[in-house]
């Protein structure tokens, strides 16, 4: 039973243009989301995150979008950079009542931006 | 500034042999977590501690796993008897206090077990 999809493997996107990954969730009762990216040979490293209370967080060109109601997010960066290319993981968590550190990742939507 | 340090960061082993993964968490991080990454299964959480405690180890495989964090800085992973179906990444990621969903990942164990 996965509770965090993200359907699509892999983008591809061009250089200074827009690139937006997904990501769809089960269970109504996650109330904090997060985005991390991975290169090659390193572990995830924290990118952005989203309480369930906001629908948007910007961080520079970074923006996490949070539809509770169809219960999906999204990261949009704009404009993307080759440094971009890497594994983009959402995961979703539990905060309150002793889960807080309980997260659920997804498979992982691997982005490549093109020069 | 040190992140999470993982040792060693490439062990192979045969089946039936023990193998023991190491973490030191970040300097004032009281959230410690281990995880394991596989083509099938993707990250997925084994146990995580709190202030040395074991808070949930509902992913912990089966009894052939078992984790220890003896004091703030140290955590270990062992499994015993190893088998191939464990081969995988092994992630320790801690977080700082009242934060424990803003977690910091090391740079992972790759194991093979033949």
């Amino acid at each position: 039973d996965q509770q965090v999809k993200q359907n699509s493997p892999s983008l591809s996107v061009q250089e200074g243009r827009i690139s937006i990954l997904n990501c769809d969730y089960t269970n109504s009762m996650f109330d904090y989301f997060l985005w991390y990216k991975k290169y090659p040979a390193e572990g995830p490293t924290f990118l952005i995150s989203i309480s369930s209370i906001k629908d948007k967080n910007e961080d520079g060109r970074f923006t996490v979008f949070l539809n509770k109601s169809a219960k999906h997010l999204s990261l949009h960066i704009v404009p993307s950079q080759p440094g971009d290319s890497a594994v983009y993981f959402c995961a979703a968590s539990v905060r309150f009542y002793n889960q807080g550190g309980k997260l659920i990742f997804g498979q992982g939507t691997e982005l490549s931006v093109k020069p | 500034d040190a992140g999470v340090i993982q040792s060693p960061r490439h062990e192979v082993t045969e089946m039936g042999q023990e193998v023991t993964l190491r973490c030191k968490p970040i300097s004032g991080h009281d959230y410690l977590f281990w995880y394991r990454q596989t083509m099938m299964r993707g990250l997925e959480l084994l146990i995580y501690f709190n202030n040395n405690v074991p808070i949930d180890d509902s992913g912990m495989p089966e009894d052939r796993f078992s984790a220890k964090m003896p004091n703030a800085s140290f955590s270990t992973l062992k499994i015993q008897p190893s088998e191939p179906r464990d081969s995988a990444v092994y992630f320790c990621a801690s977080s700082p206090p009242r934060r424990p969903y803003e977690q910091y990942f090391g740079p992972g164990t790759r194991l093979t077990v033949t």
